[in-house]
């Protein structure tokens, strides 16, 4: 069974861009959550998508947003980039029925310059 | 306000020893306890979980330790070897649909 991908794995881009980063849950998860993971911070929840529709979100400017389709797979887009969301991405999908477990993709290591 | 904090950030242990990360929660209504190992490169993996219905949970040489009056949980590691060496975090998350809140994590080394 194919784990959860997340693509690209690294990006580099400069203040003031946009960046969008793609996830593809495990096949038959329905539940699609997105986390920050910075030294100082740890890992800080960004958003939860549950069949399309945006279910749970986190203390995030607006700059952050995302959305998922309908075959589960999920997008989140950062617009005007600043320094500080340098970071790495994860993504992590559940089952509807056992939406306690969470498997976390490999993320996406992104960097603001 | 951070929901969930977890120490200590670093620890060093010999290999064969006892690795002890500790965690404490101020929300009751959290009802599921989880661990994560991270190692570079790769995202957290789910190694064990406990609910506070139990004081105790082993799974092979990791055991989680519950205390709900004190409202804390620790992760011992039994027997600790180099390949144990990663980043743990615990977590915790309230019934229902909500997302899991992490703490800071705790860096593990075993030494030889």
């Amino acid at each position: 069974k194919a784990g959860v991908t997340q693509t690209p794995r690294y990006l580099i881009k400069t203040r003031g861009q946009q960046v969008t980063l793609s996830c593809s849950p495990i096949s038959g998860h329905r539940s699609v959550s997105w986390y920050q993971q910075t030294p100082g911070q740890g890992l800080q929840f960004l958003f939860e998508y549950f069949s399309e529709t945006q279910r749970n979100k986190g203390n995030f400017p607006g700059r952050f947003s995302g959305r998922q389709f309908s075959n589960s797979r999920s997008e989140m887009n950062v617009s005007t980039l600043e320094l500080g969301d340098s970071a790495l991405y994860l993504c992590a999908s559940s089952s509807s029925r056992a939406s306690y477990g969470y498997t976390f993709g490999s993320g996406t290591r992104l960097t603001v310059v | 306000q951070q929901q969930v904090k977890q120490s200590p950030q670093s620890l060093i242990v010999q290999k064969g020893g006892i690795s002890i990360i500790n965690c404490a929660y101020e929300n009751t209504a959290f009802d599921y306890f989880p661990w994560y190992q991270q190692f570079p490169g790769k995202g957290p993996a789910l190694l064990i979980a406990i609910r506070p219905d139990v004081s105790e949970k082993k799974e092979g040489r990791f055991t989680i330790s519950f205390n709900k009056s004190a409202k804390q949980f620790s992760l011992h590691i039994m027997d600790s070897q180099p390949g144990d060496s990663a980043t743990y975090f615990c977590a915790a998350r309230r019934e229902g649909n909500t997302p899991l809140v992490f703490g800071k994590g705790t860096r593990l080394s075993v030494i030889a």
